[in-house]
């Protein structure tokens, strides 16, 4: 399988835990994007990534929030003392520079905040 | 106001229905429009792309942008019960930025 893959699928964590997810975008693309849908809404945009550079943030990640992609490959989204409004789908998606629009989406991971 | 809006539904048409999506936008710098499909608990898989103003069609789908209305549309002929799905547009801005904004999205069952 070439698409975007994401891990784990699903998280189940207590209050005030720290969690990671993990995305490996398609093998060309170098751009990489993180949004988050909630129940009934579209996804929203968080950051995003051109090779390793994070070159934009939304005022939606709080400082309990970091992402890196430290070699231009797979990304990594931390949560740190998650809330129960951090329950979400966090979607990652990749898409090649010249078509930056064009973005591909993996399956996500849905965060459950007990 | 939001900068997209999509009617949420949900929509229920008869297999076979023509079947039309609709989303309007207010920033006048949206270039790209996607269409997305989600089913449920899966992520949105990219439909449709398309560039300024026209139309655009592949198989079954055909999707349409009149920037002068600032408004959107996305068409099913012949609509199939495995077309049930969530139907996200999302709009993008040229100028080396990636950020899509989407809809709410539209709920569409088809009925057997």
């Amino acid at each position: 399988d070439t698409g975007v893959s994401q891990d784990p699928r699903h998280k189940i964590t207590k209050r005030g835990q720290n969690v990671t997810f993990r995305c490996d975008p398609i093998s060309e693309h170098n751009r990489l994007y993180w949004y988050r849908q909630t129940l009934g809404q579209g996804p929203e945009f968080l950051t995003y990534f051109q090779n390793e550079a994070q070159l934009e943030k939304s005022r939606l990640l709080s400082d309990r929030f970091s992402a890196e992609r430290p070699k231009g490959s797979f990304s990594t989204l931390e949560i740190q003392r998650t809330e129960q409004g951090d329950s979400a789908m966090y979607l990652c998606a990749s898409s090649l520079d010249k078509t930056y629009n064009e973005q591909f989406f993996g399956p996500g991971t849905r965060l459950t905040v007990l | 106001q939001k900068e997209v809006e999509q009617d949420p539904g949900p929509l229920s048409v008869p297999e076979g229905a023509i079947v039309s999506l609709n989303c309007t936008y207010s920033n006048s710098a949206f270039q790209y429009f996607m269409w997305y499909r989600q089913y449920s608990r899966k992520g949105p898989e990219l439909l449709m792309y398309t560039y300024s103003s026209g139309n655009k069609e592949d198989g079954r789908f055909t999707a349409q942008v009149d920037k002068s209305s600032k408004y959107i549309s996305l068409f099913i002929r012949d609509s199939q019960p495995s077309d049930s799905a969530t139907y996200l547009c999302a709009m993008g801005r040229s100028g080396n930025t990636g950020k899509l904004i989407f809809g709410q999205g539209t709920t569409l069952q088809v009925k057997p």
